[in-house]
């Protein structure tokens, strides 16, 4: 299984919602990112999670806070968001130390704020 | 700080032509990355060049890493419209990597 999943593909939430974003993969990599990307534009790193430990915030707003509550799996709760928050929500895992292969993506959840 | 400098922005090429795309960086770097993106779709990863001198080719695409330059290169031989896409360098340095502002490449047939 080379794969990475992502639910859900789309998510519309207004500013007052409270949601969560999932990842997870089975491919046995103890590395996993959250990436914000907005239309035309390139990938920005928002967390990585380190065997399940959060090893970097690019100083990203608290209203996302990420968890990751296995190996496998990876959260995003959102709450209280801003239109400007809309954008595509990429989560990718690799094998710390050992990225030959790079960073597997997954599919990408769009997320719309009203 | 890493930084990335892709060009160019954007490439309209005609079908049958060779054409390179070039991704240079700021700082050392331990890995480069190409990844390709399509219209409303995921990143697929291409290349991953882990040292100087290296050079990857799969198909109509070869990447190449000079890390005393700090640059590499995509380079596309003879283009055929399936590689219309966008088309992104990313350096790596520890737990991140940073992305390129990415090439937007449209093949015309």
């Amino acid at each position: 299984d080379t794969e990475v999943t992502q639910t859900p593909k789309h998510l519309v939430m207004g500013m007052t919602n409270k949601k969560s974003l999932k990842c997870e993969q089975h491919m046995g990599h103890r590395a996993m990112y959250w990436y914000k990307q907005k239309a035309k534009k390139p990938p920005e790193l928002m967390f990585v999670y380190s065997y399940e430990k959060l090893s970097i915030n690019e100083s990203v707003p608290s209203r996302f806070s990420p968890e990751c509550p296995n190996s496998s799996l990876l959260n995003l709760h959102l709450h209280a968001l801003q239109p400007e928050d809309s954008a595509l929500y990429l989560c990718a895992s690799s094998q710390p130390d050992r990225e030959v292969k790079g960073q597997y993506f997954g599919p990408g959840t769009r997320l719309t704020v009203t | 700080e890493l930084k990335v400098e892709q060009n160019p922005l954007f490439l309209s090429m005609q079908e049958g032509k060779n054409y390179t795309i070039y991704c240079n960086y700021s700082t050392t770097s331990d890995r480069l990355y190409w990844y390709r993106q399509d219209p409303g779709k995921s990143l697929e990863s291409l290349f991953v060049l882990l040292s100087n001198g290296a050079v990857k080719q799969e198909g109509r695409l070869m990447a190449s890493l000079d890390t005393k330059a700090r640059l590499s290169t995509l380079h596309i031989t003879a283009a055929v419209h399936d590689l219309s896409a966008t088309y992104f360098c990313a350096p790596g340095r520890d737990d991140k990597i940073i992305f390129g502002k990415g090439t937007r490449l449209h093949i015309l047939p």
